[in-house]
Formats: structure tokens, sequence, C-alpha cells
């Protein structure tokens, strides 16, 4: 299994551009989630789908639309990039919940100039 | 609204210590509490989940313990070693929702 991944590793985007980051999982897992990481911040709760057609808004929706199409993947969208969402971006999954472990890709680094 | 906190931001211990990391959370309604471990510029690595039924959870050097009435978790290093220093970051899953909570972690540092 490759178990989650995520691309790209890296992106720079000008302030008002859109784009996709992507996060898949071979895993069969239900639940999917999206963070960013932010120094001195930690990590805050994006979107999570609980299922394929499920998807709720985390602590900072704001600026980020995601879709749940398939089991497999979970895009995040920035609809008009701000320099506020520079930051390093991680997809998560696991089996059933939030009752089970949680694994996680290793990451985008986005910066919005 | 739940808040983890975890404390000290940062350690510095002697190769071969004990050591324990804390994480305090502020409403005990959770689902379980999470372990994990994150190296520079990488993602995150689940240590230890521990159910809110269980006291403490095991693996390898590592033991975790939990006391939700009190609101606090500590994972606790055995026999510490340069290889140990990372981030450790604690997380909660809510009970009445499915979100997971995270603290903003321990940086730890073992000097050789």
């Amino acid at each position: 299994n490759a178990g989650v991944t995520q691309t790209p590793k890296f992106q720079v985007l000008k302030t008002g551009q859109s784009m996709t980051l992507q996060c898949a999982q071979d895993m069969n897992h239900e639940y999917m989630s999206w963070y960013r990481q932010d120094p001195g911040m930690g990590l805050r709760l994006i979107h999570y789908s609980v299922g394929a057609g499920i998807t709720d808004q985390g602590e900072v929706p704001n600026g980020y639309n995601v879709s749940r199409s398939t089991t497999e993947d979970f895009p995040l969208r920035l609809l008009s990039a701000a320099p506020s969402q520079t930051s390093v971006y991680f997809c998560a999954s696991s089996i059933k919940g939030r009752s089970y472990e949680q694994y996680f890709g290793p990451g985008t680094r986005l910066t919005v100039t | 609204k739940q808040e983890v906190t975890q404390i000290p931001a940062a350690l510095s211990v002697p190769e071969g210590e004990n050591l324990v990391l804390n994480c305090s959370f502020t409403d005990s309604a959770i689902y379980n509490l999470q372990w994990f471990r994150q190296d520079p510029g990488k993602g995150l690595t689940s240590l230890l989940l521990i159910q809110s039924s269980q006291r403490e959870q095991t693996s390898g050097r590592l033991n975790a313990s939990l006391d939700k009435s009190s609101g606090r978790s500590t994972l606790y290093i055995a026999a510490s070693q340069p290889g140990d220093s990372a981030t450790y970051l604690c997380a909660v899953s809510l009970l009445r929702d499915d979100k997971i909570i995270f603290g903003k972690g321990t940086r730890l540092h073992i000097l050789p």
C-alpha cells in the first residue's frame, strides 16, 4: 500500500490564482481530512469527510472547497489564493472516523506571493 | 470549545534519560487521544492511541497514560536516544462531532 499520497510537494502561487491540492489513499478508509500547519498555530482542521459524498467544515474552512466523489480521493481547492494561505497542508485518513488511528500524508508546502 | 495544550513547547535532555511529555485538554468529553511524532519537513506518524475507557497504552519504550477526568495525558519515553528527537503532538477526538483537535506540540531534542 502507498498509504496517503499528496501532490504536489511544493507549490508557489500568485495572489488570486486557484489550484487543487490532491490527496489519495489506497487503504479503503472512510474518513479523510485536511489540515494546515502554521508556526505557532499548530495543526488546524480545514475540512473533513466521513465517506464518499459527505463533507463538513472544520475550524478554518474559509477560502477552501472540498468534494469527495470517491472513497480514495479528497482534493482541496483554493478558490482565490491569498498570502494568508501560505502554509503546509496535510491530508489524513482513517478506517472509519475519529475513533481510529489517523494516517497522514507527507504534506504540501504552499507559498502564496 | 476544546483546547489542547502541550507544555513545554521545547525540551532538551541528555541521551539515556527517561522523560515525560504532557498534554492537557479542557473538555473531558473525548472519544480518544492520540500521540504523534513529526520529524522536520515530514508528515505525522501515529505512536499510540488511547480510547477514553483506557488508562494507558504501551509500545516499546513509549507509554502513554490518560486521565480523562482531569483532562491530562502523558507520554513517557524510556532510555531516550538521539533518534527520538522530533516534535511530539497529542490530539483528542471529540464525542460531539467527528473533529480531531491537535495541540501545538513539544519539540524534543536528545543530546548525544
